[in-house]
């Protein structure tokens, strides 16, 4: 049975930090391109990172370019956002996505509400 | 760039429900559509335009390629009242998401 489940959210003011995790079970981090995405509340969805497959070749929306990272450890399972010089408009619930074939998601965490506030 | 048609939709248990999804340009049927419910994370309904998911009731229809698509629910159920996205995966990385439309009860 596939799971995703996210933590590391909270309040952070902003200019700091936070790391996300995002612990999977059923499959293995190996095998599938996973993804962050964001909702801000009340709006749309956002897809803020990808890790490919082979862990190689990380690509960001442009909203979050240099200021967050996508990695993974592949023997704990666990898949990571490190969220720097946050800012206001980061605030959202951060899901981690399972995709298929890297381009849509059929596995979704329940996700973790970041808000960035002084 | 996705657009979605209308922002909200009304619509009475039992009855159909059309939702619109545009392209600015082509995705052919690179298309996706997920349901939210309030308070949960979003579910994959339709792929590839037309796929139903794994235990996506067939219910829900989609149709289209190019840039207009449509995701048909044929007979609203109570749980079916949420908000629906489209998704492009034609221009990977650049993913992208319609603005969603909201099913209410009328």
């Amino acid at each position: 049975q596939v799971q995703l489940v996210e933590s590391g959210g909270g309040v952070v003011q902003p200019g700091r930090s936070l790391r996300l995790s995002c612990e999977v079970s059923g499959f293995t981090l190996t095998s599938f391109a996973m993804y962050w995405l964001r909702q801000a509340p009340g709006k749309g969805l956002e897809w803020v990172a990808v890790i490919p497959y082979d862990g190689r070749n990380e690509h960001y929306g442009d909203s979050v370019k240099g200021r967050f990272t996508i990695s993974r450890d592949t023997s704990k399972n666990i898949l990571y956002l490190q969220m720097d010089s946050v800012r206001t408009e980061d605030t959202a619930t951060y899901y981690c996505a399972k995709s298929r074939l890297g381009l849509f998601f059929d596995s979704w965490g329940q996700g973790t509400l970041v808000t960035v506030s002084s | 760039v996705m657009t979605q048609s209308p922002v909200t939709l009304s619509v009475s248990p039992g009855e159909r429900a059309t939702l619109s999804c545009r392209a600015s340009e082509s995705v052919n049927v690179n298309l996706a559509w997920y349901q939210q419910k309030v308070g949960q994370a979003p579910r994959l309904l339709i792929s590839g335009a037309v796929n139903r998911a794994t235990g996506v009731p067939d219910r829900f229809t989609g149709s289209g390629s190019g840039t207009e698509f449509t995701l048909t629910i044929s007979s609203l159920q109570s749980e079916d009242f949420a908000v629906y996205y489209c998704q492009q995966y034609k221009e990977w990385p650049l993913l992208s998401f319609g603005p969603g439309t909201k099913v209410d009860i009328k």
